[in-house]
């Protein structure tokens, strides 16, 4: 079945200690986004790709970064974690056609906790 | 004003019963709207789409879109205690191709 998949499901990682999270996609969609999602809160857009382009949300810390290698992996990178950004952090990707993007599909998740 | 306004409930329906659930947005040229539910500890998990004035019916879900009012609803019949999650509307920026405004969710719970 095509889908959205992220790894690792659940990330420990300490105060200030570099850490990526993947996402890799079989739906061959050409637009992939990284969100953050705290609880009780909506899903919060981080940036996101068409193709090889990149949209980096105005609000979003110089601490997160990321990388789109191919059309099917999408890299999310922290590069000092602060307590702060212990999330659920969220891929999705769409379809963009004709100018128009359809629904976004989530992976599954990857919960991060800043020790 | 908020772009995206959902009731945060809790929502509490008894098992069987029609939930219903309720949704406007601001920016009058939305063209597309989304559905989602997200368990507890869960990712989004798309249940509709809709993207004309009407109804759309898939299964026990009905969404409805009023473009002239701005607001679009999620029916859930017969309602079952597995209903029971946080129903995420979302509706696509106008300044972007690619991105959705989340509205802040509402919580359903189904009692038995």
């Amino acid at each position: 079945d095509a889908m959205v998949i992220q790894n690792p499901r659940y990330q420990v990682t300490q105060f200030g200690k570099p850490v990526t999270l993947s996402c890799s996609q079989t739906l061959n969609h050409n637009v992939m986004y990284w969100y953050q999602q705290k609880s009780s809160q909506a899903p919060k857009l981080l940036f996101h790709y068409y193709d090889k382009d990149f949209n980096n949300e105005a609000d979003t810390p110089d601490n997160f970064q990321s990388r789109r290698p191919n059309t099917s992996f999408c890299f999310l990178d922290i590069r000092s974690p602060g307590l702060g950004d212990a999330a659920m952090y969220l891929c999705a990707t769409s379809s963009r056609i004709a100018g128009h993007s359809y629904e976004q599909y989530f992976g599954p998740g990857t919960r991060l906790t800043v020790t | 004003q908020k772009e995206v306004e959902q009731n945060s409930g809790p929502l509490s329906v008894p098992e069987g019963a029609i939930a219903s659930l309720n949704c406007t947005y601001s920016d009058r040229g939305s063209q597309s709207f989304f559905w989602y539910r997200q368990y507890s500890g869960k990712s989004p998990e798309l249940i509709m789409s809709i993207y004309s004035n009407g109804d759309k019916e898939d299964g026990r879900f009905t969404a409805q879109l009023n473009k002239a009012s701005q607001y679009v609803s999620l029916l859930i019949r017969d309602s079952q205690p597995s209903d029971s999650a946080t129903y995420l509307c979302a509706v696509n920026a106008l300044a972007s191709y690619d991105k959705v405004i989340f509205g802040p969710g509402t919580s359903l719970s189904v009692i038995p």
